[in-house]
């Protein structure tokens, strides 16, 4: 069964490091998401993705926060200066064309820790 | 008042015992609504989808969606020891909302945490 993929599944970093998070959603799936988690806390949208540009983004996605489509395959959240408070899981999803959000798709997640 | 609430829990209940989990929301252009299972330090694993109200079957599980009162439910009919998980309710709003310029994200409740025991 055809699943989305992380990379890393962990990630240390020194706070104002750069980080990059890698997705490889489903296939056929157009449109991409990234949620996070915070320890002991729902999870939150932070951006979707469509046609090679952003569709939506919550008050979370801030300048630090870009979002690209390198390649027919990746999907990278990066986050430029991060911060102690960007220690999370963070998760992409993917849906395929046609239906609503009903059909997103999550990956396993990437564990962030900022020191 | 929060958009989904969900009450975390913890529940533990016997194997073989019908569970009844819950959420109530408050934005009324929801009309997809879904039940993620996780488990401890993984991704939400998309368990059931309803659009609308209505009830919904898929082998020991079933989803009913209360627009009226703003309710969704997910019981499990005769747990196991292996449906041990953190439930994860999620709406969204409808994709004609979305092309009036609604939106897609999936909002979740917090989870409530499911212990069978065998």
């Amino acid at each position: 069964e055809p699943e989305v993929t992380q990379t890393p599944s962990h990630q240390v970093t020194q706070m104002g490091q750069e980080v990059i998070l890698r997705c490889v959603p489903i296939s056929n799936h157009l449109y991409f998401y990234w949620y996070r988690q915070i320890l002991g806390q729902k999870v939150e949208f932070l951006v979707s993705f469509y046609n090679n540009e952003i569709s939506e983004k919550s008050e979370i996605f801030d300048d630090q926060f870009s979002v690209e489509r390198p390649d027919g395959s990746n999907f990278t959240l990066k986050i430029r200066s991060t911060k102690l408070e960007d220690s999370a899981m963070y998760f992409c999803a993917s849906r395929e064309i046609g239906g609503a959000g009903e059909t997103q798709y999550f990956g396993p997640g990437t564990r962030l820790l900022v020191l | 008042q929060k958009e989904v609430e969900q009450d975390p829990g913890p529940l533990s209940v016997p194997e073989g015992a019908i569970v009844s989990l819950n959420c109530t929301y408050s934005n009324s252009a929801f009309q997809y609504f879904m039940w993620y299972r996780q488990y401890s330090r993984k991704g939400p694993e998309l368990l059931m989808y309803t659009y609308s109200s209505g009830n919904k079957e898929d082998g020991r599980f079933t989803a009913q969606v209360d627009k009226s009162s703003k309710y969704i439910s997910l019981f499990i009919r005769d747990s196991q020891p292996s449906d041990s998980a953190t439930y994860l309710c999620a709406m969204t709003m409808s994709y004609i909302t979305l092309n009036q310029g609604g939106s897609e994200k999936l909002v979740f409740g917090k989870g409530t945490k499911l212990t069978v025991n065998p």
